[in-house]
C-alpha cells in the first residue's frame, strides 16, 4: 500500500518551456502533499508544502510564480515549472502523507522526475 | 531549529560486513525519526521509523533505536549485501503546526562490493 505515482520521470526540453509534473497517491488520500529539489549528490531540499483544496505554503527562496503547485484533489498534486531555464534542470520529488490529527504519518514518496533544460 | 546529521559518506564494505550510519539530531519537542532509502535514479523508499524514546524501528535486517538522551537514530545491520547499495537519509518529523515536514540529513551513500 501507499503508492505514490509520479509523471513523467523524465523531462528534456528548450528553454522557456512550462513543465507539468504530476503526483498521484494512488491507493490513500494524501491531504497533504510535498514537493522537493534534489541536487547531485545532496539532499532533499523541501519547496512547498501544498493541503488540498488550499494554497501552497512556499518554503523561503522558493519562487511561487516560478513554480506554480495546484492540489485540486485527494489524490492528485502538480508542479509546473514556468519558462523553465538551464537553471531549473534538476530532480525533483513528490512525496504525500495522510494528515491525522496529533499523529506523524509518514510520507510516501514518488519516484522523481529528472528535468534537464537546454 | 530542527537538524539532522548523519556521518559522511561514501562508506564502502564488503559484502557480509556490518553495518552502522550514525545520525543525531536537534529538535524542539517530540520528534518522530525515519531512515529513508533512495536507489539510483529513484525516489525515496521509507526503510524504518520509531515514533518516541527507545522504541526501534526495524526492516529487512536493517535496525535503529531512538535514543533520547543521546539524540540519535544510529542504522545498523549485521550483514550487508550488494544489493543495499544506494544512499540512506535519517530524518524527522515533528508535530509542531500541526504538520509532517521533513528535515532530511545530507545523506551517506553506502556502496557494498562483493
Amino acid at each position: 500500500g501507499a503508492v505514490v505515482s509520479q509523471h513523467p520521470s523524465r523531462v528534456i526540453c528548450k528553454s522557456g518551456t512550462s513543465v507539468k509534473i504530476e503526483c498521484r497517491s494512488l491507493d490513500f488520500q494524501a491531504t497533504t502533499m510535498f514537493w522537493y529539489r534534489q541536487f547531485p549528490k545532496q539532499s532533499l531540499m523541501l519547496m512547498a508544502t501544498s493541503n488540498e483544496g488550499s494554497k501552497a505554503t512556499y518554503e523561503q527562496g522558493v519562487e511561487k510564480d516560478k513554480f506554480l503547485i495546484n492540489h485540486a484533489s485527494l489524490t492528485l498534486s502538480t508542479l509546473t515549472v514556468t519558462s523553465a531555464h538551464p537553471e531549473d534542470s534538476s530532480f525533483y520529488i513528490c512525496s504525500a502523507a495522510l494528515r491525522v490529527s496529533g499523529s506523524n504519518q509518514p510520507q510516501h514518496f514518488g519516484d522523481g522526475t529528472r528535468l534537464s533544460i537546454l | 531549529g530542527n537538524s539532522v546529521t548523519q556521518m559522511e559518506g561514501p562508506v564502502t564494505l564488503s559484502e557480509e560486513a556490518f553495518l552502522t550510519i550514525n545520525c543525531t539530531y536537534t529538535a524542539t519537542g517530540y520528534p518522530s525519526l525515519f531512515w529513508y532509502v533512495q536507489y539510483p535514479g529513484e525516489g525515496l523508499q521509507l526503510l524504518l521509523k520509531a515514533t518516541k524514546a527507545d522504541d526501534k524501528g526495524s526492516n529487512k535486517g536493517f535496525e535503529a533505536t531512538y535514543r533520547k538522551e543521546t539524540t540519535s537514530f544510529h542504522l545498523e545491520k549485521g550483514s550487508v549485501q550488494v544489493s543495499d547499495s544506494a544512499v540512506y537519509f535519517c530524518a524527522l518529523s515533528d508535530r509542531t503546526g500541526g504538520g509532517n515536514k521533513l528535515t532530511f540529513g545530507t545523506g551517506t551513500q553506502l556502496k557494498v562490493e562483493l
